[in-house]
């Protein structure tokens, strides 16, 4: 059963509009939420984070929403590009160890 | 730089083989990881590493063993392997800067058991 869920499983957006993932987890004691981008045959990157003590995060074209009392969070693509086109994959961690749990990934394709 | 490697790229085993998964960094991390891939699954933690000596299990750790005799290196053993072990395997080293936890992943390693 995994502890971070993960939706859409694949989502289409044409260039130029905004692409948003959503993930909700149920363990409380998660306190770092990271989302990676894999290309096809590369290890999964980190994109960006957030902590739950914050309710958004930009970095460019990229802005994560935290929601800490409905347990969910969500990756926004602003302007999204053909460059995007990639599996994203959210992941929720707890205190400074590697133990992270990961969503099942969303497969964004994003057409001219 | 090579940031971190894996070793082999491809593999095909037999049930009931055994094999090693090598990962080494060259980035100083204290901590590594090993993870599987399967569709729809997204990514699995197998064991990991907090530095040297020190190892622990992740979400999957059956089947698997790993040592971590090197801050460099962390290689993963199948004992005995199964189809059920067929997947994309991943090593990652990581550290944390700040308020941010900074994983580097492998280009990974694509097993088939048969």
């Amino acid at each position: 059963q995994q502890q971070v869920k993960q939706s859409p499983q694949s989502l289409i957006v044409q260039k130029g509009g905004i692409s948003i993932i959503n993930c909700a987890y149920e363990n409380t004691a998660f306190d770092y939420f990271p989302w990676y981008q894999q290309f096809p045959g590369k290890g999964p990157a980190l994109l960006i984070a957030i902590r739950p003590d914050v309710s958004e995060k930009k970095e460019g074209r990229f802005t994560i929403s935290f929601n800490k009392s409905a347990k969910q969070f969500s990756l926004h693509i602003m302007d999204s590009q053909p460059g995007d086109s990639a599996t994203y994959f959210c992941a929720a961690s707890r205190g400074n160890n590697n133990d992270m749990r990961f969503g099942a990934g969303t497969r964004l394709t994003v057409k001219p | 730089n090579a940031g971190v490697t894996q070793t082999p790229k491809f593999q095909v085993l037999k049930t009931g083989q055994s094999m090693t998964l090598q990962c080494a960094q060259d980035m100083n991390h204290e901590y590594m990881s090993w993870y599987r891939q399967d569709p729809g699954m997204g990514l699995r933690l197998i064991h990991y590493s907090v530095g040297a000596g020190i190892t622990d299990q992740g979400e999957v750790p059956n089947g698997y063993n790993v040592s971590r005799s090197t801050t460099e290196d962390f290689p993963l053993r199948l004992l005995s392997a199964a189809p059920s072990q067929t997947s994309v395997y991943f090593c990652a080293s990581s550290y944390w800067v700040a308020d941010s936890y900074e994983q580097y992943f492998g280009p990974g390693t694509r097993l088939t058991v048969t």
